[in-house]
């Protein structure tokens, strides 16, 4: 089956750097997204991974390796706005996302 | 570029209604739109699939005649729950894709149907 395993909370400092873990197992692999949701709120694109290595953007970079099946996410200079749940989702061979139940990252001052 | 809007943005039914939502992509042609349901606390679960000018694909255990979808342009879709009961009180949000070459999803800004 198909299946995505990340943490269900995290907290960090702000001013901290933070990783969020991503595990997944599709039926093919045509990439990996990370997306932010804050609370009520839809979610919004941070990244995309298709190929192993990181990615920087900012304070954002993700990172994937292919024949581990895993990626992360990492926060740098951690600010109160960053609290919200992060979402990792992995592109299976017929482009359809399979979502993780997302990480709550609360941010303590 | 890429907006998705999503109308009404919350919306209030008695049981038995039907309520309908609209998701438009502003400012490109979207060959592929998604709906999702999230309850609280909970990740996005995909209720269907609808590519423009066919019939949406719907995920496992979600009821095609409660939730009927019509993605009537490359633009537009609808999403329209019928004979609505209080469980199907939910935050739904719609996505939508370019075509080939660019699988990146972007997000409506949801719509929150309460069912009383």
């Amino acid at each position: 089956g198909q299946n995505i395993d990340q943490p269900t909370e995290m907290t960090a400092t702000e001013g901290a750097i933070v990783q969020i873990n991503c595990t997944y197992q599709t039926s093919g692999f045509n990439g990996l997204f990370w997306y932010q949701q804050h609370a009520g709120e839809a979610p919004t694109f941070l990244s995309y991974n298709v190929l192993d290595g990181l990615e920087e953007k900012g304070r954002f970079s993700s990172f994937l390796s292919r024949s581990k099946g895993y990626s992360y996410l990492l926060l740098k200079e951690l600010q109160m706005k960053d609290s919200a749940s992060y979402l990792c989702a992995a592109m299976d061979s017929n482009y359809q996302l399979i979502w993780g139940a997302g990480t709550k990252l609360i941010i303590k001052p | 570029g890429a907006v998705v809007s999503q109308h009404p943005s919350w919306v209030i039914c008695k049981s038995g209604t039907s309520v309908k939502i609209e998701c438009r992509s502003l400012d490109f042609q979207a060959t592929t739109m998604f709906w999702y349901r999230q309850f609280p606390k909970q990740s996005l679960m995909l209720m269907a699939t609808s590519n423009e000018g066919s019939k949406a694909t719907y995920e496992q255990g979600v009821e095609k005649d409660k939730f009927l979808i019509n993605h009537a342009s490359l633009t537009l879709s609808t999403l329209t729950v019928t004979s609505a009961h209080p469980e199907d009180s939910s935050f739904y949000i719609c996505s939508a894709r370019h075509g080939e070459g660019n699988y990146e999803q972007y997000f409506g800004p949801g719509t929150r149907l309460t069912v009383t």
